[in-house]
């Protein structure tokens, strides 16, 4: 079955340190790979994407993700993490004929100490 | 610029009652999404039309649901009648696809729905 994968529910780290969320996939064919990032009470604000080309995508407020063909993993940096940052990630995949299945992971809660 | 509008916000009904939620894409997005998210899940895609053809419905459970985007527009999506089980929130999304490409999806505020 055609899925993703966000292995860790809480990923936490202190201000200042660098970050990593999770994102295994899959799926058929080369899909096209997305995060974004949800806050309270609000609606998910997309961060990044890779379609094709460089294996390492920057995105908004600081983050990147890479890219492995390999490994099918697309996970989510930033070197140094703001207590803004705090908030629930979700990976997001778009595959199949004509990309038209649409498949997120279960979301990864990231907790930013002071 | 304007982002994808929901209403309502809240909603809470009996079971067995019938609920509508709206939906008004970001303006020239032909293409429009409803998802459902759980507590503590991703969102699952429920239908997706590009301009007013719903192009994938096949995981909208048509015995109670429903939902149209007359005009290529602004959709409602329909619940009737509504279950225990249905309480959840309810996430519009839209995105220009098309020959440019393949692009990200803007997601309004969602809806949450509780069933009593």
């Amino acid at each position: 079955a055609q899925s993703v994968a966000q292995p860790e529910d809480q990923v936490n780290v202190a201000e200042g340190n660098p970050l990593t969320v999770k994102c295994t996939y899959s799926v058929s064919g080369n899909p096209y790979l997305f995060w974004y990032v949800q806050y309270p009470n609000r609606g998910l604000q997309f961060l990044l994407k890779y379609i094709t080309g460089d294996n390492l995508v920057k995105g908004s407020y600081g983050f990147e993700a890479e890219f492995n063909k390999s490994q099918t993993s697309f996970h989510l940096k930033k070197p140094s993490a703001l207590v803004s940052d705090s908030a629930l990630y979700f990976c997001a995949v778009r595959a199949g004929y004509n990309f038209n299945k649409f498949y997120f992971g279960s979301g990864t809660k990231l907790n930013v100490k002071p | 610029e304007a982002g994808v509008v929901q209403s309502p916000r809240y909603k809470i009904i009996e079971k067995k009652q019938p609920v509508a939620f709206w939906c008004n894409p970001i303006s020239g997005h032909n293409t429009l999404y409803w998802y459902l998210q759980n507590l503590g899940q991703g969102p699952e895609l429920l239908i997706r039309y590009e301009n007013e053809e719903a192009v994938d419905d096949s995981q909208l459970p048509k015995d109670r649901f429903s939902a149209e985007r007359l005009k290529g527009v602004d959709s409602t999506l329909k619940i009737q009648p509504a279950e225990l089980g249905d309480s959840a929130v309810y996430l519009c999304a839209s995105s220009q696809d098309g020959t440019s490409g393949i692009h990200e999806q803007f997601f309004g505020p969602g809806t949450r729905l509780t069933v009593l």
